[in-house]
């Protein structure tokens, strides 16, 4: 049974950086096909792709977040690790992590940012 | 970039209506196309990949079709549980999403 479950702070202050972490059960990342991502929905509006890294350490960043975006993954203890820097009250969303199929998710954590 | 347009942006319906929302890509994509049903406080759930293929235990009043730059998901029957917001998505390693279609009870 594949399982994913976000954890991190539910709030950040503007400029700090948010470091989100997904811990996963049922799948190895070491497993050749295999990937984890991260979506995002700010609150009423639509769903955001943010990043994908994959068993073989491809990393796939959304172009408009490049910059801001790092995503990392630790096989020995099952976790994806995103980090956003430089984070803005427009960054206020909740952040799911996704099985590379798409057709797990997690539950999503909600993060505001405001000072 | 390939972007995905969705329309419309909101409908309204009746329960036993079938609806019908179109996903338009600004390149051809093949059938690398998902659709996702999203209700708040709750993860997206899959519905169809591939443009047509139907996700395990979903019911078969949702369908899919499309290839290239249009798709459409189908809602046969719309049932009270089906009031969300469906999303597409490219299916490639940038997965991109389309802006999303409200369905909502008239």
């Amino acid at each position: 049974q594949i399982t994913l479950k976000e954890s991190g702070p539910a709030l950040v202050k503007p400029t700090q950086t948010l470091t989100l972490t997904c811990t996963f059960s049922g799948f190895s990342l070491n497993t050749r096909g295999v990937g984890v991502g991260w979506i995002r929905q700010p609150p009423g509006k639509a769903l955001e792709w943010l990043a994908l890294i994959f068993w073989n350490d491809d990393e796939r960043y959304s172009p408009s977040l490049k910059s801001r975006l790092t995503i990392t993954k630790d096989t020995s203890r099952n976790q994806v690790v995103l980090t956003m820097t430089n984070m803005d009250p427009v960054d206020t969303a909740t952040y799911y992590c996704v099985y590379g199929d798409f057709d797990y998710w997690g539950q999503g954590i909600l993060v505001t940012v405001s000072s | 970039d390939i972007q995905l347009t969705q329309s419309p942006s909101f409908l309204s319906a009746s329960v036993g209506d079938r609806v019908t929302i179109t996903c338009r890509a600004s390149q051809g994509i093949n059938t690398f196309l998902a659709w996702y049903q999203k209700k708040p406080g709750k993860a997206p759930k899959l519905l169809i990949y591939i443009a047509s293929t139907l996700q395990s235990g979903v019911p078969s009043r949702f369908s899919g079709s499309g290839s290239g730059t249009e798709f459409t998901l189908t809602i046969n029957s719309l049932q009270p549980e089906d009031f969300a917001t469906y999303y597409c998505q490219y299916l490639n390693r940038d997965p991109t999403f389309g802006g999303g279609t409200k369905v909502e009870i008239k």
